[in-house]
């Protein structure tokens, strides 16, 4: 595609379900980020993936969290059994290696 | 990782040139400087980026000086639609891993 696809655009699920986010990337690009945004606050980096491993995970907020991205392409984050604090807008980014990084639309995730 | 310091906000006047500084004291040899803007409800876009001097595009200008600790993103003649949170990184482009967001600057263009 044109751009970074993220879905779903919003998403709105209980307390203690799992849920699996998903962003496509720019083909070709071997960098993903995954970040968390709550209203009004800055980008919390989570985690990132060269190729299909991801050297650095210190950023997942919990083990609830994980990400795995496979053939270098498309990357799932999975959060599991959610809690309110989860809330947020849970964007993607791809990048040819460290350089202009594009980001997706996001996904909205509400907890209720 | 080169830890970032920029102004909380800002406000200007449609028309008005605008310049945002960033300070990254412990700047590396590799590190380029990047600049990012975001609006509501969307994710960030990338505006300019330099490792030293001057760099100049359609849309901003990134003034670099010598001993390389600070930065100053300058945008011509703001109007409303410039309203946003700018964000400036420093990182190693060779490396996935320099994608660090501070806090940023909110600026706010009034009429």
């Amino acid at each position: 595609g044109a751009g970074v696809s993220q879905s779903p655009s919003n998403k709105v699920t209980e307390k203690g379900k799992d849920v699996e986010l998903r962003c496509d990337p720019i083909s070709g690009h071997t960098a993903l980020y995954w970040y968390r945004q709550s209203l009004g606050q800055g980008l919390e980096f989570l985690i990132y993936f060269q190729g299909n491993s991801a050297p650095d995970k210190s950023g997942l907020p919990s083990d609830r969290f994980s990400a795995e991205r496979t053939g270098g392409s498309v990357s799932t984050l999975t959060i599991q059994r959610t809690q309110q604090e989860d809330s947020a807008v849970y964007l993607c980014a791809s990048s040819l290696m460290g350089i202009e990084a594009f980001f997706g639309q996001g996904t909205r995730l509400t907890v209720v | 990782l080169a830890k970032t310091t920029q102004p909380i906000s800002m406000d200007s006047y449609e028309g008005q040139e605008v310049n945002i500084t960033c300070s990254h004291n412990n700047i590396a040899t590799n590190d380029y400087i990047t600049w990012y803007q975001q609006f509501p409800s969307q994710g960030p876009r990338f505006i300019i980026q330099g490792y030293k001097t001057k760099v100049t595009n359609e849309v901003a200008s990134l003034f670099i000086p010598a001993d390389r600790k600070s930065s100053t993103l300058s945008l011509p003649r703001v109007s409303l639609s410039d309203t946003a949170v700018y964000y400036c990184l420093v990182g190693d482009t060779g490396s996935a891993r320099q994608l660090t967001f501070g806090s940023g600057t909110q600026l706010t263009v009034l009429p």
